[in-house]
């Protein structure tokens, strides 16, 4: 079945810093990759998405590349802001599946 | 746009108490998913409504959770009874339907936190 396997958490970062969060996956077929992210107090909010094979999604500053070849979909930023602390869950679906499989997430602290 | 409510945001209870929780959809939106997070894990689908039927429940524990959506919109899920590993954030998600099978976006409410003592 699909599968996701996050880089585990807690990442602490000074502002400004590089951000990058690991994410691989498993699935059968061709599935769409995305990225979530939770805020404190609030509700999963989609991040960024890609839905075929050498994609990038982007958003916010946030970037990720769909890596066929590694079965990989890492999240970079530059430069983290205070602001981007949250927790972040890789996710996918896979080939006709409506359902959404995600990652364990990762919970981000930047640091003023 | 308001987004997706959920009601209590808290819920604590002792373990074979009953437990129901509330999701009203954003407008209009007929897919509605009820998810379970388990602390340090990803939220995992329990079931799928579209509009007032169900898709897919293939991952709810029917002999204690029960979901309804009765008018095709707000839904209730329920725990009875409940056990200690139930304790976990029931998030409910909407999404519109859009035509050609293309991916929904999902929109996640607050979630409620269940606490079973």
């Amino acid at each position: 079945g699909n599968s996701v396997t996050q880089m585990e958490g807690p990442v602490t970062l000074s502002e400004e810093a590089f951000l990058t969060i690991n994410c691989t996956y498993t699935a059968t077929g061709y599935p769409s990759l995305f990225w979530y992210v939770q805020y404190p107090g609030e509700g999963l909010q989609l991040l960024l998405k890609a839905t075929k094979a050498d994609d990038k999604g982007s958003n916010k500053g946030f970037e990720a590349t769909y890596r066929k070849e590694t079965t990989s979909f890492h999240l970079e930023k530059g430069s983290v802001q205070v602001s981007d602390s949250a927790v972040y869950f890789c996710a996918l679906r896979g080939g006709s599946a409506r359902q959404l499989t995600f990652g364990s997430g990762t919970q981000l602290t930047v640091l003023p | 746009e308001a987004g997706v409510a959920q009601s209590p945001r808290y819920k604590i209870i002792e373990k074979r108490q009953s437990v129901a929780f509330w999701c009203n959809p954003i407008s209009g939106h007929a897919t509605l998913y009820w998810y379970q997070q388990i602390l340090g894990q990803g939220p995992k689908l329990l079931i799928q409504f579209q509009n007032n039927g169900v898709v897919d429940d293939s991952q709810l524990p029917k002999d204690r959770f029960s979901a309804e959506r009765l008018k095709g919109v707000d839904s209730t899920l329920k725990i009875q009874p409940a056990k200690l590993e139930d304790s976990a954030v029931y998030l409910c998600a909407s999404s519109p339907t859009l035509a050609g099978g293309q991916y929904n976006e999902q929109f996640f409410g607050p979630g409620t936190r269940l606490t079973v003592l």
